[in-house]
């Protein structure tokens, strides 16, 4: 199986900032990764895919970029709303695996 | 608009099954996946299969084999995902997903699972 490795674990940042999450695969997935946020209480929704199209009606502040086995997603200029929880996932091979996620925090 | 529409919350006997329900709207059923995908409380995220509503095809993460099975009822739009031999392991929340092949790009509201006696 392929192991996604997201870090930081957590992370706190003050609006209006930008943040970088970063997802490591322990092979090779060749772009096939996509993006998530899940808000507490809710369920995730999809925000990048192929590891840099943006997802239809996500705001652009959010964008992706990576290649082989390293990812990242950045958001720029930090909104209210974008406090959740953002997983990384491959879909290179079976079993389609998840990052242990980022809980990011507005300071 | 898409919709994924899960059956309420369960709480089941370990040692029983439970089948928990998905219809979707909004789109052409048999044209997606349908995912489903495991979060403990607390915790990320585990896929357990999908199914293509059109051909019946299923894949299964192995570690979801014995424990998961998935089917779907073409005329209602309505997957399905039964677990068997529930355990506190399997004490969660459950997730079906609409599939653009393996990217996930709608969610149901999902389904808590409780097994207690």
């Amino acid at each position: 199986d392929i192991q996604m490795t997201q870090s930081p674990s957590f992370l706190s940042a003050s609006l209006g900032n930008s943040i970088t999450i970063t997802c490591h695969a322990s092979q090779n997935i060749k772009g096939w990764l996509a993006w998530y946020q899940q808000k507490s209480g809710n369920a995730p929704e999809l925000l990048i895919y192929k590891a840099s199209s943006l997802q239809s009606g996500v705001p652009s502040r959010f964008s992706g970029s990576g290649s082989g086995t390293d990812y990242i997603l950045t958001i720029s200029n930090l909104q209210p709303e974008d406090i959740a929880t953002y997983y990384c996932q491959h879909y290179q091979s079976f079993p389609l695996t998840f990052g242990s996620g980022t809980k990011l925090e507005i300071k | 608009q898409v919709n994924l529409l899960q059956s309420g919350a369960a709480l089941v006997k370990p040692g029983a099954s439970v089948k928990l329900s998905c219809k979707a709207s909004g789109y052409t059923f048999t044209d997606y996946y349908i995912h489903w995908v495991k979060q403990s409380h607390g915790k990320s995220l585990e896929w357990i299969g999908y199914i293509n509503p059109n051909s019946g095809y299923t894949n299964y993460n192995e570690k979801f084999k014995s424990k998961a099975t998935l089917t779907v009822d073409k005329s209602t739009n309505t997957a399905y995902m039964e677990l068997s031999r529930l355990t506190s392991e399997d004490s969660a929340t459950y997730y079906c997903t609409k599939g653009n092949y393996y990217v996930m790009d709608a969610w149901g509201q999902g389904a808590s699972v409780t097994v207690s006696s």
